[in-house]
Order: C-alpha cells, then structure tokens, then sequence
C-alpha cells in the first residue's frame, strides 16, 4: 500500500523569498503524483502531477516539482512567493496499472507574511 | 460548468440521526470517491467506486454506506450519525487510472451534535 509523509506541517516565509515544500511517498510499484492546493474554506485544486517522462514538471502559478526515484521523493517548489499563495498544500499517490485510490499526506500550511 | 458538485453545503445533525450526502458530476468520470477531512490528518478516503454497480472501502469506512447506480451520482450515507462523523467531506471524480488527476467538488462541511 501507498503512504505519503509531508516533512513540515507548517511553512512561513516572508514575500517574495522562494519555497520548497517537501514530499515522501512509499509504494511498492510504479506511481502516479500530485500535489494539490486547498485555500481556506474552498474544495481542492489541482497544482501538477508526475505521470511519467520529465522528471521536472512545472504547473499553474509558478510552481514546479521534482520527481526523485530514487529517494521516493516529489518535493515542491516556487522561486517567489506571493501572499496569494497563502494556503494548504497536499501530496498525493496513486499506483499505476489501475488502482483508483489517491492517497493523500497530511498537508502543509504555507503562510506568506508580507 | 462542468464538475463536481455536492450538496448540501452544511449540515448540522444529532447525534443518531441518518442522512445522505449527494455528489453529481458531468464529466462522464469513471471513478469517483469520498475524503473526509479533519484538522491535521489530512485527506483520508471512506469508499470508492470504478463505475456504476461497483464500489469498494476506503480507509475509513465505519459508518458509511455508498452506493453507485448510475456513472453521474455518488451519494454518502451516514447511518446513524456520531460526533467523531463532524467533519468536512469532499467528493472526487477522475477519469481513467487518475491520470489526468481528480477534479473535486466544494465540500459538505457536517458538524453532529
């Protein structure tokens, strides 16, 4: 079975400066990889997702992530943060060749503070 | 627009009470699920399903029941409510293996007194 472990519950940094949130997955085959963004008191939307080829994926609002096979990791990136992107963050998994689950981690709360 | 679409947007319940969360979406998705998500632990997956008569348990399946009749519908019922169900639920639907991520709906924000 799949499992995500999300490294920082929280993350505050000032505007302007970059960020990288920082993501782990464990699963016995090949997987599938998203990164979701919940801002507050709304559903969540879709950031970027790893499927396969590129290693480097870049997704909406001048974010990007890495995938790394080799330490199970697809951590997240942004080079400046805005107060806008002030929000919760969710990795998630899902195996491929057909299972349906997506397994999220916990979250990361990053706070932009002006 | 195209989506997800839940209802109700809130509900508060008592405690023993049963009622059904709906979930419809437009997108002719095959798989569609249900998260409940509490203060810090994340999204956690209750059941799921890979199409219309076929649906299988989550991650936390106790109290709840599904069922899928048609590709469109996904509802969610709670049995007999309980204060450990105050939650915000969210449903999700994707199209085949995932792939293209899960497109989710605004959330049901329950709270059971």
């Amino acid at each position: 079975a799949q499992s995500v472990t999300q490294l920082d519950s929280q993350v505050p940094v000032f505007e302007e400066a970059p960020v990288e949130l920082r993501c782990n997955y464990s699963s016995s085959v090949s997987v599938y990889l998203f990164w979701y963004v919940q801002y507050p008191n709304q559903g969540l939307q879709l950031l970027l997702k790893y499927l396969s080829g590129s290693t480097l994926v870049k997704g909406i609002n001048g974010f990007e992530a890495e995938f790394n096979k080799s330490q199970t990791s697809f951590h997240l990136r942004k080079p400046s943060v805005h107060i806008s992107d002030t929000a919760e963050y969710f990795c998630a998994v899902s195996d491929r060749g057909g299972s349906e689950k997506l397994v999220f981690g916990k979250g990361t709360k990053l706070t932009v503070n002006p | 627009n195209a989506g997800v679409t839940q209802t109700p947007k809130f509900q508060v319940l008592k405690t023993g009470q049963s009622m059904t969360l709906q979930c419809a979406q437009d997108m002719n998705h095959e798989y569609m699920s249900w998260y409940r998500q509490d203060p810090g632990m994340g999204l956690r997956l209750i059941h799921y399903s890979v199409g219309a008569g076929i649906t299988d348990q989550g991650e936390v399946p106790n109290g709840y029941n599904v069922s899928r009749s048609t590709t469109e519908d996904f509802p969610l019922r709670l049995l007999s409510a309980a204060p450990s169900q105050t939650s915000v639920y969210f449903c999700a639907s994707s199209d085949w293996e995932g792939a293209r991520g899960y497109t989710f709906g605004s959330g049901t924000r329950l709270t059971v007194v």
